[in-house]
């Protein structure tokens, strides 16, 4: 059974960094890309970014480049969400999810597991 | 301005059939943007629908389905039930290793 178990939640001050995780498991975490989401209080879903298992290839919404950091070590199947400087603008639930494509495509595709979510709180 | 459209609300009838939307602020949605649905209930993570147009996913019922109808994508929920009242997502591919997710639709079963 494929799984996407996250690191639990967090609650920081301003300014403090944070990275939280994403663990794959029951699949060949090598084989995906793992995307982040994030979803404000009583908002929708917004797209984060992505990564390859390698860490190695990223993507970043326009919108979240530069706010935030997508990593991964496929050695221990996990992925990274990272902050170096929090704001409280980033108190939200976040998701990550296992891309998967149509056989025999190398792009697009869409989300087919998704972790449990971490929320993030942040307040001074 | 949300580039990735959806129907903020939308209410159907136990028993009846809803077709909801995803289009794009300019242009036409085909197979190429992998369109894909979500659903998601309060208080819980989204779970997998759809994917690349009309892909079930594992365990989904057949009463959803997806396609292309028009210039959009669309998602067909028939013989909905009170366990269908929720919030639903669709996600497109922008190109260039980018997806957007659609601003969402709450359905109601009434």
């Amino acid at each position: 059974e494929v799984q996407l178990v996250q690191s639990g939640a967090e609650v920081k001050k301003p300014g403090e960094s944070l990275r939280i995780s994403c663990k794959g498991s029951g699949y060949n975490f090598a084989n995906y890309w793992i995307a982040w989401a994030r979803q404000m209080p009583g908002k929708g879903l917004e797209w984060m970014g992505i990564t390859h298992s390698s860490g190695s290839d990223l993507r970043y919404s326009p919108s979240f480049e530069g706010q935030v950091t997508i990593s991964a070590d496929k050695s221990i199947s996990t992925a990274y969400l990272h902050w170096s400087s929090l704001k409280a603008s980033d108190t939200a639930m976040y998701y990550c999810a296992r891309r998967i494509i149509a056989v025999g495509a190398t792009s697009g595709g869409g989300f087919d597991s998704w972790g449990q979510g971490t929320l993030v709180t942040v307040s001074s | 301005q949300t580039v990735v459209t959806q129907e903020p609300s939308f209410s159907v009838s136990p028993g009846g059939t809803v077709t909801l939307t995803c289009g794009l602020r300019s242009g036409s949605v085909s197979t190429s943007y992998y369109p894909s649905w979500y659903q998601q209930t309060p208080g819980q993570a989204p779970r997998t629908l759809v994917y690349n147009t009309a892909t079930r996913s594992s365990g989904v019922p057949d009463r959803f389905s997806g396609s292309i109808l028009g210039n959009k994508a669309a998602l067909i929920i028939t013989g909905a039930q009170a366990d269908d009242e929720c919030d639903y997502y669709c996600s497109l591919y922008m190109g260039g290793g980018i997806w957007v997710f659609g601003g969402g639709t709450k359905v109601t079963v009434l």
